[in-house]
């Protein structure tokens, strides 16, 4: 079946702009993770939803990014007035994970957003 | 989630077989561990995940120590395609369900 899709795969915008990054997470994933990764590092949770329960944002580096998810399904992360340090590779995650059944669950990733900010 | 700690690298030769370990001295009774691998340029996927007893998959084999304060992921016979970063994280159950991405080990395989 289909897996995470992301788009754009490429984004090169100006230092100043706003960006929007989408995330198509697997029919029927009630969970949805936001991260981004830096050149050579591990990768950074900024935000997670989960059902129709208020997102977790406690990732989010700065009140320029912010995400919202709709109806369940497609998920967009905003950047707004980029800046250079927001250069990274943003990756959606989802999953089906349930409340009290998240331990065991996988994460299926999508191909990730590479983000450069002139 | 409890902290994990693996080596920044590894190197193997193809076709052999390759240990991966990762410490979770920390880890609570009912944090399952949980592998992920990331290729080059791509997004992590998920290998292969279990609470106490050792785990066989089509891709790789997960030993768990006694004390569960360690494991191991073990790839069999490493090829080229298995060249990545390799994650071990641990997943509460119960709590948090934002896993913690670490640095990974930096497979590297040679022909």
């Amino acid at each position: 079946g289909a897996g995470v899709s992301q788009s754009p795969s490429n984004k090169v915008t100006e230092k100043g702009k706003d960006v929007e990054l989408r995330c198509d997470p697997i029919s029927g994933h009630t969970a949805l993770y936001w991260y981004r990764q830096s050149l050579g590092q591990g990768l950074e949770f900024l935000i997670y939803f989960q059902g129709n329960s208020a997102p977790d944002k406690s990732g989010l580096p700065s009140d320029r990014f912010s995400a919202e998810r709709t109806g369940g399904s497609v998920s967009t992360l905003t950047i707004q007035r980029t800046q250079q340090e927001d250069s990274a590779v943003y990756l959606c995650a989802s999953s089906s994970s349930r409340v009290g059944l998240a331990a065991g669950d996988t994460q299926y990733f999508g191909p990730g957003t590479r983000l450069t900010v002139l | 989630d409890a902290k994990t700690t693996q080596p920044n690298s590894m190197e193997s030769n193809e076709e052999e077989p390759v240990h991966l370990p990762c410490n979770h001295s920390t880890i609570s009774g009912t944090d399952y561990i949980h592998w992920y691998r990331q290729l080059p340029s791509q997004g992590p996927e998920y290998v292969i995940h279990g609470l106490t007893s050792n785990v066989n998959n089509r891709m790789a084999s997960l030993a768990i120590a006694e004390d569960r304060k360690s494991s191991t992921l073990i790839l069999h016979r490493a090829t080229l395609r298995d060249a990545a970063v390799y994650y071990c994280i641990l997943r509460a159950s119960g709590g948090s369900y934002i896993p913690t991405f670490g640095r990974g080990t930096s497979l590297i395989v040679h022909p």
